[in-house]
């Protein structure tokens, strides 16, 4: 079965500041990967995907992903926080079926904080 | 702006009462999703259909949930009878599934409270 995990529970950014927010993968196959971002009281917006081909992904709000196979990892990069980034961010991987990959499997979350 | 839709956005109900979520998928979406948030557990998926047929409940409770789709515009939820381990943010998604590699489209979430 396929897992995620998030190591940092809770991380604190100046504004202005580069973030780096890690995940790493438990998938026997080919992963489909996912970054969502959720405001208090919001559901989950998609921040950007990795299917296949580069493994550099540029996502929405500045957001970007590089998946390393060897690593097992799929980290979301932003060089230049904004006060309106803090929120909760999950990673997600998508399982393979006989339909597809569209059983996600959460991480528990980084909880991001911006300080002015 | 297409969006999945659900109500209520909050619901406070006693133990033992018949709890029923609604969602309105993303029209032309034929994949919902129902998935459950809490501190512990995190978020789970609880089930999920495919062209209103249901493909996976396993991640469900079965003695007490059941989910439904009445129609394409339609998908239910409903605990009977509810209990206070219940009480969690409950999401809908949706999403257009081609072959693979497609995303989750969130609503907004019914935050279920039961006393």
């Amino acid at each position: 079965a396929q897992s995620v995990t998030q190591p940092d529970i809770h991380i604190t950014v100046s504004e202005g500041a580069s973030l780096e927010l890690r995940c790493n993968y438990s998938y026997g196959a080919t992963p489909y990967l996912f970054w969502y971002v959720q405001s208090p009281g919001q559901g989950l917006q998609l921040l950007l995907k990795y299917f296949s081909g580069d493994t550099l992904v540029q996502g929405i709000k500045g957001f970007e992903a590089e998946f390393k196979r060897s690593q097992s990892s799929f980290n979301l990069r932003k060089p230049s926080v904004h006060w309106s980034d803090a929120a909760e961010y999950f990673c997600a991987v998508g399982a393979s079926s006989n339909f597809g990959n569209e059983k996600l499997t959460f991480g528990t979350g980084t909880r991001l904080t911006i300080i002015p | 702006d297409a969006r999945v839709t659900q109500t209520p956005r909050h619901k406070v109900t006693e133990m033992g009462q018949e709890v029923t979520m609604r969602c309105q998928p993303i029209l032309g979406h034929n994949t919902v999703f129902w998935y459950r948030q809490t501190m512990m557990q995190g978020l789970e998926l609880l089930a999920y259909f495919r062209n209103r047929a249901p493909l996976d409940d396993s991640g469900m409770p079965k003695d007490r949930f059941s989910a439904e789709m009445p129609d394409a515009t339609l998908a239910t939820l409903k605990i009977q009878p509810s209990e206070p381990r219940d009480s969690a943010v409950y999401f809908c998604a949706s999403g257009l599934i081609r072959g693979t590699g497609t995303e989750a489209f969130f609503g907004q979430g019914t935050r279920l409270t039961v006393v």
